[in-house]
């Protein structure tokens, strides 16, 4: 069946450093996915996103690569920033949205 | 603010009463989505609109739950003789018809049912 999940329900970070989050998909033929974050007390907010025909995407400060062979993805947030402090989400976009467990994001001033 | 918005932010019940939230999202989107989360978990997907129709359902969403969009615009969902189960967070979110992969959220209803 399609499942959505991360790898580690916490990640603790020093400011400055580089951030890793990974997500694992079962679904083979999923074609679309996105990263969210979400902070407390709000809804999710779109971080970034990538298509399958690609395997590497970037944004300000964010990167999300795709590698399709191992079903795998992971978002790296570029000299994390207490601001970044989050539960972060991965989810499948096939006419409606997946969301795996999510990781929370604490960074060390 | 022109996103979306809920209300209310949160909801303390008693279980077997029976609540309403409502959602207005921004205003020329067309679709609208409503999720459930619990502590720990991503957004669960419960059902969307096209405008005022109800286009799918998941199987999380019991008879006792109803959603409705009468005009196209604002929904409400509706819980009838809530039990400590249903206890999460209700988000909503939007988008336009041909961009579903752009759905913004809202900032979600907090329910307690104790």
């Amino acid at each position: 069946g399609e499942s959505v999940g991360l790898h580690l329900p916490t990640l603790s970070v020093q400011e400055g450093d580089n951030s890793i989050i990974n997500c694992a998909y079962s679904n083979s033929a999923s074609d679309y996915f996105i990263w969210y974050k979400q902070e407390s007390g709000k809804g999710p907010q779109f971080i970034i996103d990538i298509r399958s025909n690609m395997d590497k995407r970037q944004g300000q400060r964010v990167t999300v690569l795709l590698n399709k062979t191992v079903k795998h993805l992971s978002l790296q947030i570029a000299a994390t920033q207490p601001g970044d402090s989050a539960v972060y989400f991965c989810a499948e976009q096939g006419g409606k949205l997946i969301f795996g467990q999510g990781t929370e994001l604490s960074v060390k001033p | 603010d022109t996103g979306v918005s809920q209300d209310p932010r949160h909801k303390i019940t008693k279980r077997g009463q029976n609540v309403t939230f409502r959602c207005d999202p921004i205003s020329e989107h067309n679709r609208l989505y409503w999720y459930r989360q619990t502590l720990g978990q991503g957004p669960e997907f419960l059902t969307y609109f096209q405008n005022e129709a109800q286009l799918e359902k998941s199987r999380l969403l019991s008879d006792r739950f109803s959603a409705e969009r009468p005009k196209g615009s604002f929904s409400t969902l509706e819980i009838q003789r809530t039990e400590q189960g249903d206890s999460a967070m209700y988000l909503c979110a939007s988008s336009l018809w041909d961009r579903a992969d752009e759905q913004y959220f809202g900032p979600g209803t907090r329910l307690t049912v104790t």
